[in-house]
């Protein structure tokens, strides 16, 4: 049971570039999430998903789309990076709510130039 | 608006001393409310939720709905209590994880 995976751990993109950050998870929950982490402002929601095919906007969805396809995989696209998303990126399962105990994956450390 | 207020940035204490992460939030209603935790190179992971009223690793919070807020206490620090702290509720008009921006705690030996 490997619980919450992300990859990759680190990227370096260039203005403009796009580019999908993975997350799986194994648990069989339904509900997904992104945040990203940013010095001085705590986690941020991006987006979220309460089961396969059900997608909604968080606090900061501007410039990344998401898709959930399967219960297992929740990626998250950038779709042309800007520096203003250089970011630690954070993605979360829980069994059914946002109120159940939130797991995380490990991060992706993301830099934009 | 919904919102988490963690005041301190950082907190830094001795070994042995006592701890308080301070938490404050505006909800209206009755709210829903977890501290979760980040040790240095290792996922953020829950600590405790107040519903559960529980203590976890000699931490307790206690809601206070007069005062909004939902501090973290521990009695006597140990230097493996250094980490990030987020306070956290549910709220948003989806019931999602609203997180405050943290406190780092430092324990000095």
């Amino acid at each position: 049971n490997a619980g919450v995976t992300q990859t990759p751990k680190f990227q370096v993109l260039k203005t403009g570039q796009s580019m999908t950050l993975q997350c799986a998870q194994d648990m069989n929950h339904e509900y997904m999430s992104w945040y990203r982490q940013d010095p001085g402002m705590g986690l941020r929601l991006i987006h979220y998903s309460v089961g396969a095919g059900i997608t909604d906007q968080g606090e900061v969805p501007n410039g990344y789309n998401v898709s959930r396809s399967t219960t297992e995989d929740f990626p998250l696209r950038l779709l042309s990076a800007a520096p203003s998303q250089t970011s630690v990126y954070f993605c979360a399962s829980s069994q059914r709510l946002s109120t159940d105990t939130q797991y995380f994956g490990p991060g992706t450390r993301l830099t934009v130039l | 608006a919904q919102r988490v207020t963690q005041p301190e940035k950082l907190l830094s204490v001795f070994k042995g001393a006592p701890v308080e992460l301070k938490c404050n939030y505006s909800y209206s209603g009755s709210p829903e409310l977890f501290w979760y935790v980040q040790y240095s190179r290792q996922r953020l992971q829950l600590l405790l939720r107040h519903i559960s009223r529980e203590s976890i690793k000699g931490f307790t919070a206690d809601l206070n709905k007069g005062e909004t807020s939902f501090h973290l206490k521990k009695p006597f620090a140990q230097e493996e209590d250094s980490a990030m702290y987020y306070c956290a509720l549910i709220g948003g008009s989806q019931g999602n994880l609203i997180f405050g921006k943290g406190t780092k705690l430092s324990v000095k030996p």
